[in-house]
């Protein structure tokens, strides 16, 4: 059983489109977050929220916009996409134990393709 | 600026070698840090966490953490070519998330 799913795996869309990424973990982890790893493979946080609540907000364009109906659930929407947008997206889950950071599962990734 | 850098790489070593990897943090307020191992084209997968200073040994893998020199290295016994990848250092700073270093990519040498 995947831990942390994501869909779609791969997207491929023209530029000024909007598209969503979905992303589940059957861990029972209260923690969810979203990454962007560019080209040069750096991987950097963009949102994180417990329980529903949005913890980290890393200062993202407001074209990007996380929703978490559930604390299983946390999907990604972005708006009008721009060329710069292409990159392989992580969603991530981790425990939370209120101090400590816990490690994190990451999902296989969506690859995003702006034309 | 909460930093963790390492060395890009390439980083080769022969097989049956130790791979020694190194990452460097900028903030002594520091309690948790992670190594993750990405294979190209695929996510990045847990290999050691640690969280005191000193050594932690799992299989062919040893984590040291020298919190007062602000590094933590990944030490990787007897190298085979299954560990070639690219080797990420994460670090927890206190502020609710995990800080990456650019990481390095480590290549085994048959």
């Amino acid at each position: 059983d995947t831990a942390v799913s994501q869909t779609p795996k791969y997207l491929v869309t023209q530029m000024g489109n909007d598209k969503s990424i979905k992303c589940e973990q059957n861990l029972g982890h209260d923690t969810m977050y979203w990454y962007k790893q560019d080209s040069k493979k750096f991987l950097k946080i963009m949102f994180s929220y417990n329980n529903k609540e949005l913890i980290i907000n890393e200062t993202v364009p407001n074209r990007f916009s996380p929703k978490s109906p559930d604390k299983a659930h946390l999907n990604l929407h972005i708006n009008s996409l721009e060329l710069g947008d292409s990159a392989v997206y992580f969603c991530a889950s981790s425990p939370w134990t209120g101090g400590i950071m816990q490690p994190q599962h990451f999902g296989d990734g969506t690859r995003l393709s702006i034309l | 600026q909460k930093e963790v850098e390492q060395n890009s790489g390439p980083l080769s070593v022969p097989e049956g070698a130790i791979a020694s990897l190194n990452c460097t943090y900028s903030d002594r307020v520091s309690q948790s840090f992670f190594w993750y191992r990405q294979y190209s084209g695929k996510s990045p997968e847990l290999i050691m966490s640690i969280y005191s200073n000193g050594d932690k040994e799992d299989g062919r893998f040893t984590a040291q953490l020298n919190k007062a020199s602000q590094y933590v290295s990944l030490l990787i016994r007897d190298s085979q070519p299954s560990d070639s990848a690219t080797y990420l250092c994460a670090v927890d700073f206190g502020n609710e998330k995990l800080t990456f270093g650019t990481g390095t990519r480590l290549t085994i040498i048959p």
